[in-house]
């Protein structure tokens, strides 16, 4: 069936460094991807989104790439930061606009 | 512009009891979609409405059911609680116009079941 796998966590890193959380599906056709993030005692926000193959989804310093080769959207910042603490959530939207997520990556950021 | 509300924010129930979650979503969307996070899980997809219909439902027993009103707020009922239900609840709103119908969340339900 349809799935979302993600890098297990959780990932520790200083602040300033350069942040990957894997993420890669299965599923039929080419279905939108999303990064979601949630706060400690919050729901999910949504972060980016890319919608076809090869496009790039950004926000807030944070990308991801549509990758239909690999079946992959990893998650990328450039320099982290403490504030950026939190569970990251790969999902793609599956026919009928129901969203499958995979079990999300704890990020904690040092200082 | 508010986004999308949820109450209550934490609930506390015995098992066997019934429980009614209440969702209001963001403006100008029509679609409201209820979602299931168990604790260190991502969130499993129970339902969505559209147009006061179940428009898709998820791998939930017929314990969970919903409602979708005329303004788009919706309802998530759970009979017969078991101990398992605990979890929180989010609902998500979108909107049915042209494209992906991008979801957003709302802070969620707590719900413990005892």
């Amino acid at each position: 069936g349809n799935s979302v796998t993600q890098m297990e966590g959780p990932v520790t890193l200083s602040e300033e460094a350069f942040l990957t959380i894997n993420c890669t599906y299965t599923a039929t056709g080419y279905p939108s991807l999303f990064w979601y993030v949630q706060y400690p005692g919050e729901g999910l926000q949504l972060l980016l989104k890319a919608t076809k193959a090869d496009d790039k989804g950004s926000n807030k310093g944070f990308e991801a790439t549509y990758r239909k080769e690999t079946t992959s959207f990893h998650l990328e910042k450039g320099s982290v930061q403490v504030s950026d603490s939190a569970v990251y959530f790969c999902a793609h939207m599956e026919y009928g606009n129901k969203l499958v997520f995979g079990a999300g990556t704890i990020l904690r950021v040092k200082s | 512009d508010a986004g999308v509300t949820q109450s209550p924010t934490h609930l506390i129930k015995t098992r066997g009891q019934q429980v009614t979650l209440r969702c209001s979503p963001k403006s100008g969307h029509d679609t409201v979609s209820w979602y299931q996070q168990a604790l260190g899980q991502g969130p499993q997809f129970i339902f969505q409405y559209y147009e006061e219909e179940e428009r898709q439902r998820g791998n939930f027993p017929d314990r969970f059911s919903g409602h979708q009103f005329p303004n788009y707020s919706s309802e998530l009922n759970v009979n017969a609680l078991l101990l398992g239900d605990s979890a929180l609840y989010l609902c998500a709103s979108s909107s049915a116009t042209g494209g992906v119908e991008t979801q957003y969340f709302g802070p969620g339900t707590r719900l413990l079941v005892l």
